[in-house]
C-alpha cells in the first residue's frame, strides 16, 4: 500500500480565496483525521470520522472549515475564504480501527497570502 | 486523558542507547502509553506503545515503571536518522482524539 496519500504538497494562495485540501487513506481503514500543525500550537486534531461519518468535529477552528468524506477513499478539507492565521501543515491521517496506531500522510503545507 | 511530562529536547550519540523520558503521573487505569516521532518535513510516524508491561519491537523498547507514572522510551542504536520529536502520549481505552503535546526534540550527534 502507498499509504496516506495527501495532495497538493505544498498549496499558496491570497487571503479570501477557496482552498481544498485532498487525502486518500490507506485502504481498508476506517477512521480517518485531520490534523492542522503551527510553530505556535503544535498538532491539533481538527475532526475525524468514522466509516465515513464525522465523528467529532470539535476542533474545527470556524465556520469557515468543513470537511467531508464522500466514499471510504476520499475525504476533503476546505477553507472558505481563508486567512493568512490558518497558513499551516495540515495533515490527513487514518487508523484500522479504534486503538490502532495512526498512518499519517505527508502532509500539505498552506501558505496564504 | 493524563497529561504527558517530556523534556523539550535532548542530544544522544550515534551508536549509543537513547534513553527518552516521559513522566505521565496522574495516569489512570485505562490509559495507554504511545509514542511517536515525527522527522522533519514529514508525518507523524508510530513508534510503540504499552499498558503495564515492557513492549519491545523493531524500532524500539518502552519501559513503563511498575507504578506507571513514569516510561521511558529506548532506541537500542540510535542512528543520524533517528534525529526526530518525540512525542509521548496518554490514551485511554477507546479514545481516537490522540492529543500530541510539544514532544522532545531529539539530536543524534555523530
Amino acid at each position: 500500500d502507498a499509504g496516506v496519500i495527501q495532495s497538493p504538497r505544498h498549496e499558496v494562495t491570497e487571503m479570501g480565496q477557496e482552498v481544498t485540501l485532498r487525502c486518500k487513506p490507506i485502504s481498508g481503514h476506517d477512521y480517518l483525521f485531520w490534523y492542522r500543525q503551527t510553530m505556535m500550537r503544535g498538532l491539533e486534531l481538527l475532526i475525524y470520522f468514522n466509516n465515513n461519518v464525522p465523528i467529532d468535529d470539535s476542533g474545527m477552528p470556524e465556520d469557515r472549515f468543513s470537511a467531508k468524506m464522500p466514499n471510504a477513499s476520499f475525504s476533503t478539507l476546505k477553507i472558505q475564504p481563508s486567512e493568512p492565521r490558518d497558513s499551516a501543515v495540515y495533515f490527513c491521517a487514518s487508523s484500522g480501527g479504534t486503538n490502532e496506531k495512526l498512518f499519517f500522510g505527508s502532509g500539505t503545507q498552506l501558505s496564504v497570502l | 486523558d493524563a497529561k504527558t511530562t517530556q523534556p523539550p529536547s535532548m542530544d544522544c550519540a550515534e551508536g549509543r542507547a537513547a534513553n527518552l523520558p516521559c513522566n505521565h503521573s496522574t495516569i489512570s487505569g485505562n490509559e495507554y502509553v504511545y509514542w511517536y516521532r515525527q522527522i522533519h518535513s514529514q508525518g507523524p510516524q508510530y513508534i510503540i506503545h504499552g499498558l503495564k508491561n515492557n513492549e519491545t519491537n523493531e524500532m524500539a523498547s518502552l519501559i513503563i515503571t511498575e507504578d506507571r507514572k513514569s516510561s521511558t522510551l529506548i532506541l537500542p542504536h540510535a542512528t543520524l536518522r533517528d534525529t526526530a520529536v518525540y512525542y509521548c502520549i496518554v490514551r485511554s481505552y477507546g479514545n481516537n482524539r490522540l492529543a500530541f503535546g510539544k514532544g522532545n526534540q531529539v539530536v543524534v550527534i555523530p
